[in-house]
């Protein structure tokens, strides 16, 4: 199965634009890129998603590189309430039981 | 919004006891998911469910069974519950069981086994 990696730690200014990378060279070409984020003592809470083409919503913008072998998860303006760990995971496309594989994620701090 | 709860935010059990967690989702999603969550091991997925009495087995299935008797509703149980099995356990639903939808989580309950 396809596995994400990316940094274990990042730290941001507040009200700065947040990169956050993910590389998935093994990714195929049916499987689905999402990102969720884990506030402190919640649930992971869904972020974005997609496929092949960049795709913006409320929260955030996905940019996914030509050949998908990595993403970018963008927060446009940091606040504290952004701080969380942020997952980056594959998910096929086709249905059935699918190993996904949520990893250890990336720890975002946000300096006020 | 769509909504995941779940029966308790905190549980403290002894070594043996049968422990229910409970989840209900308010959305009428046909897929509902239980995970476990430990440090430096990230999210594992425990059993899961794609319509009212259907389960599969996920990654570590030993020692935890499931029902979902309703659509909303999906239960874990620990048999015996040991003291291996103190963690994170989350529970999860989605319109379906694929990339093309979300997961949507619920807030998680810390079970300590002693």
């Amino acid at each position: 199965d396809a596995k994400t990696t990316q940094p274990n730690s990042m730290e941001s200014n507040e009200e700065e634009p947040v990169h956050l990378p993910c590389n998935h060279s093994t990714i195929s070409g049916t499987d689905y890129i999402h990102w969720y984020r884990q506030l402190p003592s919640q649930g992971p809470e869904y972020v974005i998603h997609g496929l092949t083409s960049n795709v913006n919503n409320r929260m955030a913008s996905l940019a996914i590189a030509e050949d998908r072998k990595s993403s970018t998860l963008i927060l446009h303006r940091a606040t504290l309430r952004d701080a969380a760990v942020y997952y980056c995971i594959l998910r096929p496309a086709s249905g059935g039981y699918q190993k996904v594989t949520f990893g250890t994620g990336t720890k975002l701090q946000v300096i006020p | 919004d769509v909504k995941v709860t779940q029966s308790s935010r905190y549980l403290v059990k002894r070594t043996g006891e049968k422990v229910f967690l409970e989840c209900v989702q308010d959305m009428d999603h046909e897929n509902m998911f239980w995970y476990r969550q430990d440090p430096g091991l990230g999210l594992r997925l425990i059993y899961f469910s794609y319509d009212v009495k259907m389960k599969e087995k996920g990654d570590i299935p030993e020692g935890y069974s499931v029902s979902r008797e309703k659509k909303e509703r999906f239960s874990l149980i620990l048999e015996s519950a040991s003291t291996n099995q103190t963690s994170m356990y989350l529970c999860a639903s989605s319109l379906g069981n694929n990339g093309v939808r979300e997961q949507y989580f619920g807030p998680g309950t810390r079970l300590t086994v002693t």
